[in-house]
C-alpha cells in the first residue's frame, strides 16, 4: 500500500549543526512529495516541495531531493538556528498521506 | 491562514452530544480536508472533498461525516462524541493536490 515512514524524534541540535531528517515513500503512482513545518501552537505551512523525481526542493535553507531509486524525500539544512525548531512532516500526495512527524528542537 | 478559517478554535462537549466544525474558505480552491492530529500519529484524513456535494472518506472516517453544500464552506459533524474524538482538527484546501495545502489554524475539541 501506499505510506509515509519517518525518523522518529525528537531530534535535538546545537545550533549551526547539520540537520537530515529521514523520509521514505511507498506508492502505487508517481506521487508529489512535500515537507511541511509546524512551529509550536500554529498550524501546517508548506516548506518546500517535490513534483517529480530527481526534482530538489529548497527554502529557507531547507532542501529535500526526490530520489525515486531510493524512494526517499531526506530534508537536509547545512545550519540550523534555534528559529527551526518545530515538527517536520513528511507528505505524499498519493493518498494523501503524511508522516507522523519529527520534532526537531534547537538549543543556543 | 489567510484565505481558510476554522471555527470554532476551541470546544469543550459532552461524550454523546452532537458537534459539528465549520471550515470556511475564499479562495475558491476546489479540494477541501478534515485532519485529525493525535500524539504519535502525526496527521490522518478523515474526509475530503472534491467539489460541491462530491465528499469522500479518508483513513479514519468512522463516526464523523460531513457536508459540503457550496464551495466556501466544509462542515465536519460529530454524530454523537466519543471521548476517542478528542483532538485536535485541521482543514485544509488545495487547488491542486501536486502543488501542496494550505492548513487552517486548528480546531481543539475535548469531549468529557
Amino acid at each position: 500500500g501506499n505510506s509515509v515512514t519517518q525518523m522518529e524524534g525528537p531530534v535535538t541540535l546545537s545550533e549551526e549543526a547539520f540537520l537530515t531528517i529521514n523520509c521514505t515513500y511507498t506508492a502505487t503512482g508517481y506521487p508529489s512529495l512535500f515537507w511541511y513545518v509546524q512551529y509550536p501552537g500554529e498550524g501546517l505551512q508548506l516548506l518546500l516541495k517535490a513534483t517529480k523525481a530527481d526534482d530538489k526542493g529548497s527554502n529557507k535553507g531547507f532542501e529535500a531531493t526526490y530520489r525515486k531509486e531510493t524512494t526517499s524525500f531526506h530534508l537536509e539544512k547545512g545550519s540550523v538556528q534555534v528559529s527551526d525548531s518545530a515538527v517536520y512532516f513528511c507528505v505524499n500526495t498519493d493518498k494523501l498521506i503524511f508522516g507522523t512527524g519529527t520534532r526537531l528542537q534547537v538549543f543556543p | 491562514d489567510a484565505g481558510i478559517t476554522q471555527s470554532p478554535r476551541h470546544k469543550v462537549t459532552e461524550t454523546g452530544t452532537p458537534v459539528t466544525l465549520r471550515c470556511h474558505q475564499t479562495e475558491n480552491h476546489r479540494y477541501m480536508y478534515w485532519y485529525r492530529q493525535d500524539p504519535g500519529h502525526g496527521l490522518r484524513l478523515i474526509h475530503y472533498s472534491y467539489g460541491v456535494k462530491d465528499t469522500d472518506k479518508g483513513e479514519v472516517s468512522d463516526g464523523y461525516s460531513v457536508s459540503r453544500s457550496k464551495t466556501e464552506d466544509f462542515l465536519l459533524t460529530l454524530e454523537s462524541a466519543t471521548s476517542s474524538q478528542t483532538s485536535v482538527y485541521f482543514c485544509a484546501i488545495s487547488e491542486e493536490p501536486s502543488r501542496g495545502y494550505t492548513f487552517g489554524s486548528g480546531t481543539r475539541l475535548t469531549v468529557v
